[in-house]
């Protein structure tokens, strides 16, 4: 079975401060792609990333950047110098062989203050 | 190029009447998705088509949910009779697949109330 874990459930960080969002994941399939998706206040979902399990490499989208592991099956998020705006619900989402389907973590709820 | 559009954004409705969601996915895109997202059981999957065929559905709760796509920019879930329990929102997500899972985007959403 497929799963994906973010053990936390609320962060909150002084703005400026970098925060890194944990997620896990167990899936049995050996091509997989991970993503993550950002929930503003407003409410809609917003694609971040996504990686296949053939692509290690660490990336960086200006203050974004993310780590994958698959030795620890983890694919973790970090926000460096975070601001108010970023503030929000970032989910992480596994989507195995092919067929397409999404499986969310619970998501962390980051709130960061001025 | 307009996202993925669902109508209404908000719905209010009593216990026992009949709701109808509609979704347009993003022109070109071959995968539609409806996602239920709840407190308790956070974003999950209810059903998704494949060229307007549906080809799992074994995420939707119970009969009283039924989904169709008529055609290749339109399709509609729907509850009858509507209970408090399916108080949601509900999010339809279109992508196009080339050979693997493609990124998924979602459309703005629909909050259900049943009282």
């Amino acid at each position: 079975a497929q799963k994906v874990t973010q053990a936390q459930t609320e962060i909150s960080v002084v703005e400026k401060e970098d925060v890194t969002l944990d997620c896990v994941y167990e899936t049995r399939d050996t091509t997989y792609y991970l993503f993550w998706y950002k929930q503003p206040p407003s409410g809609e979902l917003v694609f971040l990333i996504r990686r296949n399990s053939f692509d290690e490499q660490n990336e960086i989208s200006g203050r974004y950047s993310w780590n994958f592991q698959k030795s620890t099956s983890s694919f973790n998020f970090t926000i460096t110098a975070s601001q108010v705006v970023d503030s929000a619900v970032y989910f992480c989402a596994l989507s195995g062989g092919n067929t397409g389907k999404l499986i969310f973590g619970q998501g962390t709820t980051l709130q960061v203050k001025p | 190029d307009a996202g993925v559009i669902q109508s209404p954004r908000h719905e209010v409705t009593e216990m026992g009447q009949e709701v109808t969601l509609r979704c347009k996915p993003i022109s070109g895109h071959d995968y539609l998705f409806w996602y239920r997202q709840t407190m308790m059981r956070g974003l999950e999957l209810l059903i998704y088509f494949n060229n307007n065929v549906p080809i799992d559905d074994s995420g939707m709760p119970e009969d009283r949910f039924s989904a169709k796509m008529p055609n290749a920019s339109f399709s509609t879930l729907k509850i009858q009779p509507s209970e408090p329990r399916d108080s949601a929102v509900y999010f339809c997500a279109s992508t196009v697949a080339y050979g693997g899972p493609e990124t998924q985007y979602f459309g703005p959403g629909t909050r259900l109330l049943v009282l």
